[in-house]
């Protein structure tokens, strides 16, 4: 089955740096990769997501890379504001079935 | 629009007591999904259900644990009987069909004493 793996596990940045999330993906099979944010005590909201048809996708400050060919894609933060901290897990789907499978998360603390 | 409804959002009680934790999907959603949530662990996926039928159950930790869907707007998470290795946040989430955003309920909070 799917797995996915997530690093780092924590990452600070100073206020207004980016910030890079990567994950890997063992199925070759994956089509969809999707980004959660969770804030403390909240439930994960999905922030952005892309297809295997896409190697690029922006939204506002927030990119989401693909590489296929490594099976790895990485979330870039520009411009990083308090709002930014929190959990942000990635996931990938598609291989056969209809589950969506976790990276373990990073937790990220953007520092004043 | 409603989002996916979780019901209680938290749950305190002793264990060997038999708890049940509710959902409600997004009208129209034919997926639902159930998750636990620790910090050891992480978000693990426990079961999931297709048009109200279980498809993968292999995540579900012990037969302590079971999961129904008796209807397209509906789904119960029971664990008869507690522990307190039970103790963490269960999360809800439907979508509308594989390879598409899940939508997340707020959880249940649960903790075994």
């Amino acid at each position: 089955g799917e797995n996915v793996e997530q690093h780092p596990s924590t990452l600070s940045v100073q206020e207004g740096d980016s910030a890079v999330i990567k994950c890997t993906y063992s199925d070759s099979a994956s089509n969809y990769f999707p980004w959660y944010k969770q804030e403390l005590g909240k439930r994960p909201q999905l922030i952005i997501d892309i297809r295997s048809n896409v190697g690029e996708k922006k939204d506002q400050r927030i990119a989401v890379t693909l590489n296929k060919t490594a099976k790895h894609f990485s979330l870039h933060i520009t411009e990083t504001q308090p709002e930014d901290s929190a959990v942000y897990f990635c996931a990938a789907s598609g291989g056969g079935d209809d589950k969506i499978i976790f990276g373990k998360g990073t937790r990220l603390h953007i520092l004043p | 629009d409603a989002g996916v409804i979780q019901s209680p959002r938290h749950e305190v009680t002793e264990m060997g007591q038999e708890v049940t934790l509710r959902c409600k999907p997004i009208s129209g959603h034919d997926y639902l999904f159930w998750y636990r949530q620790t910090m050891m662990r992480g978000l693990e996926l426990l079961i999931y259900f297709n048009n109200n039928v279980p498809i993968d159950d292999s995540g579900m930790p012990e037969d302590r644990f079971s999961a129904k869907m008796p209807n397209a707007s509906f789904s119960t998470l029971k664990i008869q009987p507690s522990e307190p290795r039970d103790s963490a946040v269960y999360f809800c989430a439907s979508s509308t069909r594989e390879s598409q955003p899940q939508h997340f309920g707020d959880g249940t909070r649960l903790s075994i004493l």
